[in-house]
């Protein structure tokens, strides 16, 4: 089993859709949680980060993390041609020197 | 891409050809990364640096080697070239002010064709 998992995709939605993007995990060591959007050849840039459980929401964007059942997901609303990309989750440990673990990411098109 | 190029942006080489791909920052950040990114796999760590002359193995590193000689430059070198390392390859950097490297920026990618 991997440490990170993420749904293949890709996902295709109309424009205005509530978007649900989700990662589960196996290391309950991960204490940061991170959503990376990507461009079409383009590198990756943060969208949103969680430390522990909770949530956090910034505009259209929610992120959630459930440690318990070692769930997080990205959620968008009122989602936009412009949100059309792919969605990496990553993961990380405290402490120093500590990596990230990424899952395959999922690539969003959202249909005008 | 907050102070990050990546040269070359795209190179095609024989198998067997050593290849050297360089990452420059003028963020001055301490942590740097190199991941390659591949259909089904998603991003890999082939190597780290937490510091001049200080690095570390990734997941993926066999058949890669880097350096880092200053601050700001981070090189990957493949010393002999498989069709195997064809691929996207970006390097990234973080500065762990709190002791986790959590936020890392990553530059534009170096497409990388091995014929």
């Amino acid at each position: 089993q991997k440490e990170v998992e993420q749904d293949p995709g890709p996902l295709s939605v109309p424009e205005g859709a509530i978007v649900s993007l989700n990662c589960t995990y196996s290391n309950s060591a991960f204490q940061y949680f991170m959503w990376y959007r990507q461009y079409s050849r383009k590198g990756p840039e943060l969208l949103m980060y969680t430390y522990s459980s909770g949530n956090k929401e910034d505009g259209r964007f929610t992120a959630q993390v459930d440690k318990s059942s070692k769930y997080i997901s990205l959620f968008i609303r009122d989602s936009q041609p412009s949100d059309s990309a792919t969605y990496l989750c990553a993961m990380s440990k405290t402490g120093a020197n500590s990596k990230l673990t990424f899952g395959k990411g999922i690539t969003l098109s959202v249909r005008p | 891409d907050a102070g990050i190029t990546q040269s070359p942006r795209h190179k095609v080489t024989e198998t067997g050809t050593p290849v050297t791909l360089r990452c420059h920052q003028t963020e001055n950040h301490r942590y740097m990364y190199w991941y390659r990114q591949d259909p089904g796999h998603g991003l890999r760590l082939i190597h780290y640096s937490y510091g001049v002359k200080d690095t570390d193995k990734g997941e993926v590193s066999d058949g890669y080697s880097v350096s880092r000689s200053k601050t700001e430059d981070f090189l990957l070198t493949l010393e002999s070239a498989t069709s195997s390392q064809t691929s996207v390859y970006f390097c990234a950097i973080s500065e762990s002010a709190s002791g986790t490297s959590y936020e890392q920026y990553f530059g534009p990618g170096t497409r990388l064709t091995v014929t």
